[in-house]
């Protein structure tokens, strides 16, 4: 049963599109955060999401927005599609202030042509 | 915000031998310290932590050191094997609150036979 679970697994699209990706945690985690992974492999946050605030990278374009319909969900829409927007996108979770860490799913490539 | 350093990039040890991967982190109220492997097309999956009342801890072939005076981590693995060929990255986050992980940009880990 996968802890964080994301789709699409890819997902291909052209210039100028709308596009969302879905993420779902089964581990009664609090927190739910994206993650861009470039061609580097450099892992940087964009977004981090609990009940009570939602953090926001500033280098994040506000064409890319979270939407969490409910605790164990944290959608990652993004608007107008740039070829620079290809790269794989984690969602992750973890529970604030607990002794375990943080668990990814296992990405969304996304090709933007 | 924090700012993780790590190196080397690249390294290239024989199987059997030692590697040690060093990152150094700025931001003094950063107590997690996660190291996360990586293999090609995977999530990041956590190996090892350390929280900063640690200086030290081992599993198995594995270890991390932390040194908060010098803003300092490093991560040991002996006895290397063909199967710990990855990309490595540490991390950091003050914990607490919903601010994620700061990932260092990763060591690509070579294995020779």
């Amino acid at each position: 049963d996968t802890a964080v679970s994301q789709t699409p697994k890819y997902l291909v699209t052209q210039m100028g599109n709308d596009k969302s990706i879905k993420c779902e945690q089964n581990l009664g985690h609090d927190t739910m955060y994206w993650y861009k992974q470039d061609s580097k492999k450099f892992l940087k946050i964009m977004f981090s999401y609990n009940n009570k605030e939602l953090i926001i990278n500033e280098t994040v374009p506000n064409r890319f927005s979270p939407k969490s319909p409910d605790k164990a969900h944290l959608n990652l829409h993004i608007n107008s599609l740039e070829l620079g927007d290809s790269a794989v996108y984690f969602c992750a979770s973890s529970q604030i202030g607990a002794n375990y860490g943080y668990t990814f799913g296992s990405g969304t490539r996304l090709t933007v042509v | 915000g924090e700012n993780v350093e790590q190196h080397p990039s690249t390294l290239s040890v024989q199987e059997g031998d030692s590697a040690v991967i060093k990152c150094t982190y700025s931001d003094s109220a950063s107590n997690y310290f996660p190291w996360y492997k990586q293999e090609l097309g995977k999530r990041p999956q956590l190996i090892i932590d350390i929280r900063s009342n640690v200086g030290e801890k081992k599993d198995q072939r594995i270890a991390v050191t932390l040194n908060k005076t010098a803003k300092h981590f490093s991560l040991h693995i002996t006895e290397t094997q063909p199967e710990d060929s990855a990309v490595y990255f540490c991390a950091a986050t003050p914990g607490g609150g919903a601010d994620g992980l700061t990932f260092g940009k990763g060591t690509h880990l070579i294995i020779q036979p």
